[in-house]
């Protein structure tokens, strides 16, 4: 079984729609990011959590909001669709050894807003 | 401005010979970098990473190289086969820096011809 799962994999939905984006690990890690991938720009950092309680706003978080319902689930809506978030969102954990980290990510959702 | 460019989208190299990946960055802060590999429909996949106290660091067929003076890393793979196809992405951090948020570059698409 993979140690980070997204749910759903591809998801087609209209402007305006509010959309829940679901990550569940199983690897035991605290920290748990939601990035988007496009064409030409890598992987931009939405929002990241340290643990339960712990909540950050990354790099291009406007439109977007995250609930971490438990150390193994993090969730990421758009509370209004909007075409230019079509995308491709990668949830990820990371085991911070306090000098290095590496990040492990899910498979993908692929988002199309029309 | 992307603090951290791989400014060839895609680069194509015939099995067996060495590939070379290059990557820029210019926040002179980042002390941690990473390569990541992705395939198409998978999450990215951590493959090598290098701290800036080393300029080299090598594991199997692959070696990333730090020049911190000119602000670039590359990395090598020799060599090169066919499964070696896919995007590769290079990421970096501040190290110690809240967050260590990894920011990555746009990636480059390797085609290893048989």
């Amino acid at each position: 079984d993979a140690d980070v799962t997204q749910t759903p994999r591809n998801r087609i939905t209209k402007t305006g729609k509010r959309i829940m984006l679901e990550c569940s690990q199983t690897k035991g890690h605290d920290r748990m990011y939601w990035y988007r991938q496009d064409p030409g720009l890598g992987l931009r950092l939405i929002y990241y959590s340290f643990d339960v309680k712990d909540i950050n706003k990354g790099e291009i978080s406007d439109g977007y909001s995250v609930s971490r319902q438990a150390q193994a689930k993090f969730s990421l809506s758009l509370e209004s669709a909007i075409p230019n978030q079509t995308a491709l969102y990668f949830c990820a954990t990371s085991d911070w050894t306090g000098v290095l980290e590496t990040q492990y990510f899910g498979p993908g959702t692929r988002l199309l807003v029309l | 401005d992307q603090q951290v460019k791989q400014n060839s989208p895609s680069l194509s190299v015939q099995e067996g010979r060495i590939s070379i990946l290059n990557c820029d960055y210019t926040n002179s802060m980042f002390d941690y970098f990473l390569w990541y590999k992705k395939y198409p429909a998978e999450g990215p996949t951590f493959l090598i990473s290098i701290s800036s106290i080393k300029d080299k660091n090598e594991d199997g067929r692959f070696t990333v190289f730090l020049n911190k003076s000119a602000k670039h890393l590359s990395l090598h793979i020799v060599p090169s086969q066919p499964g070696d196809s896919a995007v590769y992405f290079c990421a970096a951090s501040e190290g110690n820096n809240a967050g260590n948020m990894l920011t990555f570059g746009g990636g480059t698409r390797l085609m290893v011809k048989p």
